[in-house]
C-alpha cells in the first residue's frame, strides 16, 4: 500500500525557516517524481515545487522560488522542503503527492502557520 | 502563474448528472489535458482521472472526463451524497513549467 507521511510542520514567527519532510513507503521511492502542494485555510490547492525522480529535474511556483528548496534522498524514501523567509501567506496544509504522470498519491498534510 | 478556471459551485439533485469543467489555454489544458481530483472536507485531494481521461483503479465508473480545445470536462452520473465534495483540475503547463490548479468547484448534491 502507497503511503505518504508529512512531518516538521508548525508555528514559526515571519522571516523563519521550517524544513518539512515526506516519508514514503509501499512503492519504489526512486523511481517517481514527487511533489509538494499547499492548501491555505478553506482555499484551494496550489502546487509548490516538483523534483524528478534523480533530482536531475526541479521546478518551483513563482510564489516561492528563491526561498524554497526542494530536495529528496532515495536512499532513505524521503522528500524534503527547505522553507526559508517564510511569510504570512505560506499558512498552509503541505501535502507531498507522488507524480505519476498526474498525482495519484498524497499523504495526508503537515499544517504549517506563519505567525508573530 | 495563472490558474485554470473552474465554477466555484454546483448544484444537482441526487441520481442526475453533473458536468464540471476545467479551462486553461494551450500550454496546459489544450496541451496535455486536465486531471480531475476530489477532495472531501478534511481529507487530502484523490484522483478520479488523468490527463488522458482514464480512470485510476477502483475509481467508480460514474466519472468520466473528457476534453475539447482548452476545456476539460468531469461528468458524474447517477449523483450519491457521498460525491458531495470539492473537485479540483490540474495541468502541466508547458510554457510555465509548472502545474497549475483550478480554483475548485464544490459539487452539492440536493
Amino acid at each position: 500500500e502507497v503511503q505518504l507521511v508529512e512531518s516538521g510542520g508548525g508555528l514559526v514567527q515571519p522571516g523563519g525557516s521550517l524544513r518539512l519532510s515526506c516519508a514514503a513507503s509501499g512503492f519504489t521511492f526512486s523511481s517517481y517524481s514527487m511533489n509538494w502542494v499547499r492548501q491555505a485555510p478553506g482555499k484551494g490547492l496550489e502546487w509548490v515545487s516538483h523534483i524528478s525522480s534523480s533530482s536531475s529535474t526541479i521546478y518551483y511556483a513563482d510564489s516561492v522560488k528563491g526561498r524554497f528548496t526542494v530536495s529528496r534522498d532515495n536512499a532513505r524514501n524521503s522528500l524534503y522542503l527547505q522553507m526559508n523567509s517564510l511569510r504570512a501567506e505560506d499558512t498552509a496544509l503541505y501535502y507531498c503527492a507522488r507524480d505519476n504522470w498526474d498525482f495519484d498519491y498524497w499523504g495526508q498534510g503537515t499544517l504549517v502557520t506563519v505567525s508573530s | 502563474q495563472a490558474g485554470l478556471t473552474q465554477p466555484p459551485s454546483v448544484s444537482k439533485d441526487l441520481r442526475q448528472t453533473a458536468t464540471l469543467t476545467c479551462t486553461g489555454n494551450s500550454n496546459n489544458v489544450g496541451n496535455q489535458g486536465a486531471a480531475w481530483l476530489q477532495q472531501h472536507q478534511g481529507h487530502p485531494p484523490k484522483l478520479l482521472s488523468y490527463r488522458n481521461n482514464n480512470r485510476p483503479s477502483g475509481i467508480s465508473e460514474r466519472f468520466s472526463a473528457s476534453r475539447s480545445g482548452n476545456t476539460a470536462s468531469l461528468t458524474i452520473t447517477g449523483l450519491q451524497p457521498e460525491d458531495e465534495a470539492d473537485y479540483y483540475c490540474s495541468a502541466w503547463d508547458s510554457s510555465l513549467s509548472a502545474w497549475v490548479f483550478g480554483g475548485g468547484t464544490k459539487l452539492t448534491v440536493l
